[in-house]
């Protein structure tokens, strides 16, 4: 059936260093969606991409989708201890179906003072 | 404040004892959903609805039910709870279809089957 990978699993960066985070699909995406999950809390939105080689900013976090949208990936510029957490990438579970959502198993970031 | 709110957050019972966790949102969303999540695997959905009275599984449905007999109410129902549904559960809600949609999540129910 569909799946939907990420890599890494873990990442322990120093505070400063940069992070990159991939989510790998079997399908592909109608869109692909990221939200963040600080420890004990809940998953936050972060954004969502539509199109194919899409590339979107916010402040120090690069989202890009793929061109054959079956990846996608986040990259934080200069961590700080304030990105750690758990981010996810979500997409619909069929390429035409809206209602169902997959999600990636996470990677875990951890930053170093 | 626009909020999707779980009760109860924690929860320890024994196998067989039905129970319900209560999810409710006050942003008039049409979708709601349940995922479950489990160290390694990520949020995995267990049942979504599309709107009142309109309810489909996700990928994890067995051992539990739902009803969304009100827009702003989804409960989910474990009828006999088993030691594998041991796991954090959270409630979220979109203005639609949740996957192309932001999905607001609740504060998350810890339950523990015993």
């Amino acid at each position: 059936g569909q799946q939907v990978m990420q890599i890494p699993q873990y990442q322990h960066v120093q505070e400063g260093e940069d992070f990159t985070t991939y989510c790998n699909s079997s399908t592909t995406l109608s869109n692909i969606q990221w939200y963040k999950q600080r420890p004990g809390g809940h998953p936050v939105f972060l954004i969502q991409l539509v199109k194919s080689g899409e590339v979107k900013k916010q402040k120090r976090l690069t989202f890009q989708f793929g061109e054959a949208k079956k990846n996608s990936s986040l990259h934080i510029t200069a961590t700080q201890t304030t990105d750690v957490g758990t981010y996810f990438c979500a997409g619909p579970k069929k390429k035409t179906s809206y209602d169902k959502v997959i999600f990636g198993p996470g990677t875990s970031l951890s930053v170093i003072p | 404040e626009a909020q999707v709110t779980q009760n109860p957050r924690y929860l320890i019972t024994v196998t067989g004892k039905k129970l319900t966790v209560t999810c409710s949102q006050n942003m008039n969303h049409e979708y709601m959903s349940w995922y479950r999540q489990d160290p390694g695997l990520g949020l995995r959905q267990i049942y979504y609805s599309m709107n009142v009275e309109v309810t489909d599984k996700g990928d994890v449905p067995e051992g539990y039910k739902v009803s969304r007999k009100e827009k702003r109410n989804f409960p989910l129902i474990l009828e006999s709870p088993s030691p594998n549904q041991t796991s954090l559960y959270f409630c979220a809600s979109s203005f639609e279809r949740g996957s192309s949609n932001e999905q607001f999540f609740g504060p998350g129910t810890r339950l523990t089957v015993l």
